[in-house]
């Protein structure tokens, strides 16, 4: 079984429509992460959150908003999906020791649509 | 914006070459790191290099980081056509600890 899980793998939503990307793992890390992976682009941080208390903005929060149920889950909304939302999501994991040599663990990733 | 930028955008070379891709950052960083995506899947870390280290190797894998001109290259010998990949330089720093990543060079591996 993967240790970072995204559901669901592909998505094809309407403009307007509320959509929910979720994020299981089973690393037991404490710091999740939402990406988005745009051709030409790269990965761009949507949000972060190093604990369950603990969420922050990446540099395109704009449209988006996340909920950390649990250490193990991480969710990203889009309220009001637009279609330059379309894009590959992903999620990742590290370990978050504070020892600044971090890696992340990706997911396989969701493949959003907005038409 | 992002912090790590690739060069080339696009490399295409026979099995058995050598493979050189570079990475060129603005800020002071504690480490930088490299990661590969094959297509449309998942990223997956190759090698970390921290900020007070010159060189570091992994398999066919060699690293080099140069703090003064703010750049790193990712050296993969012997390449394979399973090498076929794109490759995503990313640095972290600072106490709100978190990585940013480059746009990827994308690698080419022709049998």
């Amino acid at each position: 079984d993967a240790d970072v899980t995204q559901t669901p793998r592909n998505r094809i939503t309407k403009t307007g429509k509320r959509i929910m990307l979720e994020c299981s793992q089973t690393k037991g890390h404490d710091r999740m992460y939402w990406y988005r992976q745009d051709p030409g682009l790269g990965l761009r941080l949507i949000y972060y959150s190093f604990d369950v208390k603990d969420i922050n903005k990446g540099e395109i929060s704009d449209g988006y908003s996340v909920s950390r149920q649990a250490q193990a889950k991480f969710s990203l909304s889009l309220e009001s999906a637009i279609p330059n939302q379309t894009a590959l999501y992903f999620c990742a994991t590290s370990a978050g020791r504070g020892t600044g040599d971090e890696k992340l663990f990706f997911g396989s990733g969701t493949q959003l649509s907005v038409l | 914006s992002q912090q790590g930028e690739e060069d080339p955008q696009a490399l295409s070379i026979q099995e058995g070459e050598n493979a050189t891709m570079n990475c060129s950052y603005k800020t002071s960083i504690n480490n930088l790191q490299w990661y590969r995506q094959n297509s449309g899947r998942g990223l997956v870390h190759l090698i970390l290099i921290r900020s007070n280290e010159r060189e570091k190797h992994s398999g066919r894998l060699r690293v080099t980081l140069d703090t003064s001109k703010k750049s790193s290259s990712l050296l993969i010998t012997a390449s394979r056509a399973a090498d076929t990949a794109s490759y995503f330089c990313a640095t972290g720093g600072g106490s709100n600890y978190k990585l940013t990543f480059g746009k990827g060079t994308l690698l080419t591996v022709n049998p």
